[in-house]
């Protein structure tokens, strides 16, 4: 088990590109989060996942934002017409099913648009 | 509103010991979550609790009180790798959902 994995770990981009986003989570886990940092903030709730099923999107994420986790595995982060609004650190997390599971974090995609 | 608040910054000494307090209002409550995280790096899991009381795990301990809508973290014995933010995180729902505070970025001295 190699913990919760993301690529890229860092994204360069031009304002109004699309960028896309991987997160491998620890493969037992049926629950996959996804939250965004800012410097000098904690990380900010964005969407989850039971398995394939999305069960809440955040009102932070705009309709430029999608996520999906297709076979309940691995889940994409899609980010359509990027603004510089939109540079943060891209967290993923997994957990197991029970609320009161810890979700491990893995290192994250650093986005910057330019 | 929600709200997380815990201070932005402490400094103490190498060996001392340091208390970073965390207050919450939060519309639901499954437990809170004490997180560490170096600069530039993933989050990493400290401790858990959803019960009032103390939870010990070696140098670090954390408190909550679920009616002040308080818990601490307590770091002992503090070494240099100690330098760290420290997220104080709220489980807000039965799926599990955190909402973190803005942490408190801990300074160890020599």
């Amino acid at each position: 088990d190699t913990g919760v994995s993301q690529d890229p770990r860092h994204k360069i981009t031009k304002r109004g590109q699309n960028v896309t986003f991987r997160c491998d989570p620890i493969s037992e886990h049926n629950r996959l989060y996804w939250y965004r940092q800012t410097l000098g903030q904690g990380p900010e709730f964005l969407t989850y996942f039971q398995n394939e099923a999305q069960l809440e999107k955040s009102r932070l994420l705009s309709d430029r934002f999608s996520a999906e986790r297709p076979k309940g595995s691995f889940s994409t982060l899609e980010i359509q017409r990027t603004e510089q609004g939109d540079s943060a650190m891209y967290l993923c997390a997994s957990s197991w099913t029970a609320s009161q599971e810890t979700q491990y974090f893995g290192p994250g995609t650093r986005l910057l648009v330019l | 509103g929600q709200n997380i608040d815990q201070p932005t910054e402490m400094t103490a000494t190498e060996g001392a010991i340091v208390q970073i307090n965390c207050t919450y209002q939060t519309s639901g409550f499954n437990g809170l979550f004490w997180y560490q995280q170096h600069a530039g790096e993933a989050p990493t899991f400290l401790s858990y609790n959803v019960l009032d009381g103390l939870e010990e795990k070696g140098r670090f301990s954390s408190f909550l009180s679920r009616s002040k809508g308080y818990s601490y973290l307590l770091l002992k014995e503090l070494q240099m790798k100690d330098s760290a933010s420290y997220l104080c995180a709220v489980s807000t729902d039965s799926w599990g959902k955190l909402q973190f505070g803005s942490g408190t970025q801990v300074v160890v001295t020599p």
